[in-house]
């Protein structure tokens, strides 16, 4: 069965990096799409980013461009997100998200239980 | 970017009612619209896709309906497995966009 499992979240200082890493196992992961979406403490769910099957097209969220990059490593089956010049609006759950297909559409089909990231001083 | 204005933010029903939540795109989003269920501790599942095809796995006593921009998410006949939170999502355009969620008690 499809499994997401993320880790690297933690306490980070304003300003520093951190790297979230999406472990993912019971599909091709080569073949889908995949996001990360965050939900700060108390709010709504934003999506941050989007990464095609093959790491060739990737979208951002105004939010984080130019801050933050999603990355994959087809070989470790893996979704990266290294996120920069960290805020206390990047507080928050990440969750990354298969994508699944139906039509000309690109769902999020499941999801991991995602990984905590706190911006304190 | 596509605004989803979801209602009610909450509400409380008892074991078997029929519970209706709605999504409403600020633009047509033709089909591209799915609802998902979020319990405390555990990932996000989902349970409609492309507005109205129940995922695999999902009871039947889910069902979703719409067009354009109005949606709607249906539970026949409400359960205690089915308190938590519900959202839906368009993904018509980027960026993804999701409602505001609706919690689900159960009287």
């Amino acid at each position: 069965q499809v499994q997401l499992v993320e880790s690297g979240g933690g306490v980070v200082q304003p300003g520093r990096s951190l790297r979230l890493s999406c472990a993912a196992s019971g599909f091709t992961f080569s073949s889908y799409g995949m996001h990360w979406v965050r939900q700060a403490p108390g709010k709504g769910l934003e999506w941050v980013a989007v990464i095609s099957h093959d790491g060739g097209n990737k979208f951002y969220a105004d939010s984080v461009k130019g801050r933050f990059t999603i990355s994959r490593d087809q070989s470790k089956n893996t979704l990266y997100l290294q996120m920069n010049s960290l805020s206390a609006e990047d507080a928050a759950v990440y969750y990354c998200a298969k994508e699944e297909y139906y039509g000309s559409g690109g769902y999020l089909g499941y999801w991991g239980q995602g990984t905590l990231v706190s911006v304190s001083s | 970017d596509i605004q989803m204005t979801q209602s009610p933010s909450s509400l409380s029903a008892s074991v078997g009612d029929r519970v209706t939540i709605t999504c409403r795109a600020s633009q047509g989003i033709s089909n591209y619209l799915t609802w998902f269920q979020q319990k405390p501790g555990k990932a996000f599942k989902s349970l409609i896709y492309a507005a109205s095809n129940l995922q695999s796995g999902v009871p039947s006593k889910f069902s979703g309906s719409g067009s354009g921009t109005d949606f709607t998410l249906t539970i026949s006949s409400l359960q205690p497995e089915d308190s938590g939170t519900y959202f839906c999502q368009q993904y018509h355009s980027y960026p993804l966009t999701f409602g505001g969620g609706t919690k689900v008690e159960i009287k």
